[in-house]
């Protein structure tokens, strides 16, 4: 297995457009979790999936904010109207549902720049 | 609301030198992490320790949990350069859950010089 992965490495986008990041988990792992990390700073939670069901978003998730996890394998998170509060390392996790350490592992991370 | 709170921040070392990193986080939870970050790049896990007085060792780096002061310590033995990264620490939310959703520090920027 190659671990999580992420697609595309890095988008630029002009504000206002809408875009979408795709992550690929490690291939037993069911629980999936998205953050976002801004230069400087500690990732952010976003958004979990136990299988296919989101089971927690964070208050940072605006209503411009969806993420999808169709079949419980890989996800995607859209940005619809981007802005420049935006720009940040959008950062993919996957770990297994059982066993006490629940370690996630993370993804290369797609870098979006808003312009 | 959980907070974690890394300090320092910055941290200039010098080749052979030890010193530790500090992670202190307001309430109560079942796991820590501790995360390597190099420039560009995603994060790597060092570390998870699940009970008081855990202690973790790989290599030059030692992490240890007080899950009563709410402490972690990242200590670093004899740096070298390689060592150079960004350290996070971060609290499992969920105390007696199983979400799993991380709160991390803002990290410590280590930078080791010859």
């Amino acid at each position: 297995d190659t671990g999580v992965s992420q697609d595309p490495r890095h988008k630029i986008t002009k504000r206002g457009q809408n875009v979408t990041f795709r992550c690929d988990p490690i291939s037993e792992h069911n629980r999936l979790y998205w953050y976002r990390q801004t230069l400087g700073q500690g990732p952010e939670f976003l958004t979990y999936f136990q299988n296919e069901a989101q089971l927690e978003k964070s208050r940072l998730l605006s209503d411009r904010f969806s993420a999808e996890r169709p079949k419980g394998s890989f996800s995607t998170l859209e940005i619809q109207r981007t802005e420049q509060g935006d720009s940040a390392m959008y950062l993919c996790a996957s770990s297994p549902r059982e066993g006490a350490l629940l370690e996630q592992y993370f993804g290369p991370g797609t870098r979006l720049t808003v312009t | 609301e959980l907070k974690v709170e890394q300090n320092p921040l910055f941290l200039s070392m010098q080749e052979g030198k030890n010193y530790t990193i500090y992670c202190n986080y307001s309430t109560t939870s079942d796991r820590l992490y501790w995360y390597r970050q190099d420039p560009g790049k995603s994060l790597e896990s060092l570390f998870v320790l699940l009970s008081n007085g855990a202690v973790k060792q790989e290599g030059r780096l030692m992490a240890s949990l007080d899950t009563k002061a709410r402490l972690s310590t990242l200590h670093i033995t004899a740096a070298v350069h390689d060592l150079s990264a960004t350290y996070f620490c971060a609290v499992d939310s969920s105390y007696g859950g199983s979400q799993g959703n991380l709160i991390f520090g803002k990290g410590t920027k280590l930078s080791v010089k010859p």
